[in-house]
């Protein structure tokens, strides 16, 4: 149990055009989810928490603007990164908690390449 | 806010040794600590955890220890096997909060046939 479905798991796109990354719990539902950005040989760094229904929190640092986070259901939340450039280039993950349990269910990630 | 520091940073060790990773954490009140396994190109896969109310837990070959006087909890895997080879994070949440964790940098394991 406990699935989260990420799409796709690889992406390229020209630079200055937008991608979306679709994040779905399959079999529980996710009144909140985490979007994680991952460099080459680096940790996971939290860029945003999105909860349903409601406006995404965004961590310091992060372009809300940029990194336009919907979470319209309690199953879906989906992360558009707008008019990308080679340095968005980078490894995104999302994951989520079901309520009740300890520890988060992680995507397959999605491979970003901005050209 | 919480800080979490892991080592070793890389890991090489013959297939049936022991692997043994340690993560130090900043913030007391912290109470949950779990441990991610993530292979290349793939998202990360909770392979233990620990709560604050015990000091040891076992699954097979992976055990997690806690220390909450020094702050520190690792990661101890027996009989490595080829397979185990992958990049491990430890995290702690930020503060009592479940819904936001702060990971370690990562270790990457290699285990040599």
């Amino acid at each position: 149990g406990a699935v989260v479905s990420q799409h796709p798991s690889r992406v390229i796109c020209k630079s200055g055009t937008s991608v979306k990354i679709e994040c779905r719990s399959l079999d529980f539902q996710a009144t909140t989810m985490f979007w994680y950005r991952q460099f080459p040989k680096q940790s996971l760094m939290l860029m945003a928490t999105s909860n349903e229904g409601s406006k995404a929190t965004y961590e310091q640092g992060v372009e809300k603007d940029k990194f336009l986070i919907n979470h319209a259901s309690l199953t879906l939340s989906t992360l558009t990164v707008t008019s990308a450039h080679p340095e968005d280039s980078s490894f995104y993950i999302c994951s989520a908690r079901v309520t009740g349990r300890y520890g988060y269910t992680f995507g397959s990630g999605t491979r970003l390449t901005v050209v | 806010g919480e800080n979490v520091e892991q080592h070793p940073s890389t890991l090489s060790v013959q297939e049936g040794d022991s692997a043994v990773i340690k993560c130090t954490y900043s913030d007391s009140a912290s109470n949950y600590f779990p441990w991610y396994k993530q292979e290349l190109g793939k998202g990360p896969q909770l392979i233990i955890d620990i709560r604050s109310n015990v000091g040891e837990k076992k699954d097979q070959r992976i055990a997690v220890t806690l220390n909450k006087t020094a702050k520190h909890f690792s990661l101890h895997i027996t009989e490595t096997q080829p397979e185990d080879s992958a990049v491990y994070f430890c995290a702690a949440p930020n503060g009592t909060s479940y819904d936001k964790v702060i990971f370690g940098p990562g270790t990457s394991l290699s285990v040599i046939p």
